[in-house]
């Protein structure tokens, strides 16, 4: 029973340029969140995907958009690179939207130069 | 806005011993409260789960307990092991609440020392 998967695993941009993560949830899971995890922080919660809609939304810009196809998967996009914005980019699957035990990937690795 | 504390950045403690990792939290309280394992370079392993009206929550060697009039949570590890050595997560499920997402703490690294 496969896990979440992300890819790519790494990826290195420059200021400016837009960039495009992956996630493929537990198989059964309904539900995709994503996190952004800085070096020495716990996850920050950027939003949420049920329903091939966006139901939550942590606190981010509008740089940073997303998409969840009918087979559940998802897309984190995130425009206008900033230096800032390097960080371990999280996604997490659950069954269900609430109160529910998120399964995470493993993570893509951003860096930007 | 909801903060979480999660106690000293690191945590050494014996080979068999008990850990105690602490998670404090502001404002109100959370319907639900869980607890991750996060290993370098990975990301976070669910390990429990605790309702606000649960005092206790056990799973095997791993002890869960939440206080809502302190506003926290403690997680003990009974007879730690080196491979228990970990980074530990605290996260406060707050959908439905104001907050609605899910806020984590910044993480307790724990090393068990041989």
């Amino acid at each position: 029973d496969a896990g979440v998967t992300q890819s790519p695993t790494h990826l290195i941009k420059t200021r400016g340029q837009q960039v495009t993560l992956r996630c493929s949830p537990k198989s059964g899971h309904d539900t995709v969140s994503w996190y952004q995890q800085a070096l020495g922080q716990g996850p920050q919660f950027i939003f949420q995907y049920y329903e091939e809609e966006e139901r939550q939304r942590g606190n981010f810009p509008d740089r940073f958009s997303g998409h969840q196809f009918p087979n559940y998967s998802s897309e984190l996009n995130v425009n206008a690179l900033l230096l800032g914005d390097s960080a371990l980019y999280l996604c997490a699957s659950s069954l269900g939207r609430i109160n529910q035990p998120q399964h995470f990937g493993d993570g893509t690795r951003l860096s930007i130069l | 806005s909801q903060k979480i504390e999660q106690n000293s950045e690191a945590l050494n403690i014996q080979e068999g011993k008990t850990a105690t990792l602490t998670c404090n939290y502001t404002n109100y309280s959370p319907a639900y409260l869980q607890w991750y394992r996060q290993d370098p370079g990975r990301g976070p392993v669910f390990l429990l789960l605790i309702r606000e009206n649960e005092k206790e929550k056990r799973k095997e060697r791993l002890k869960v307990t939440f206080d809502t009039t302190l506003k926290q949570s403690l997680f003990h590890i009974t007879a730690s092991q080196p491979a228990d050595s970990a980074t530990y997560l605290c996260a406060l499920d707050m959908f439905g609440n104001r907050d609605d997402k899910i806020i984590f703490g910044k993480g307790t690294r724990l090393h068990i020392l041989p």
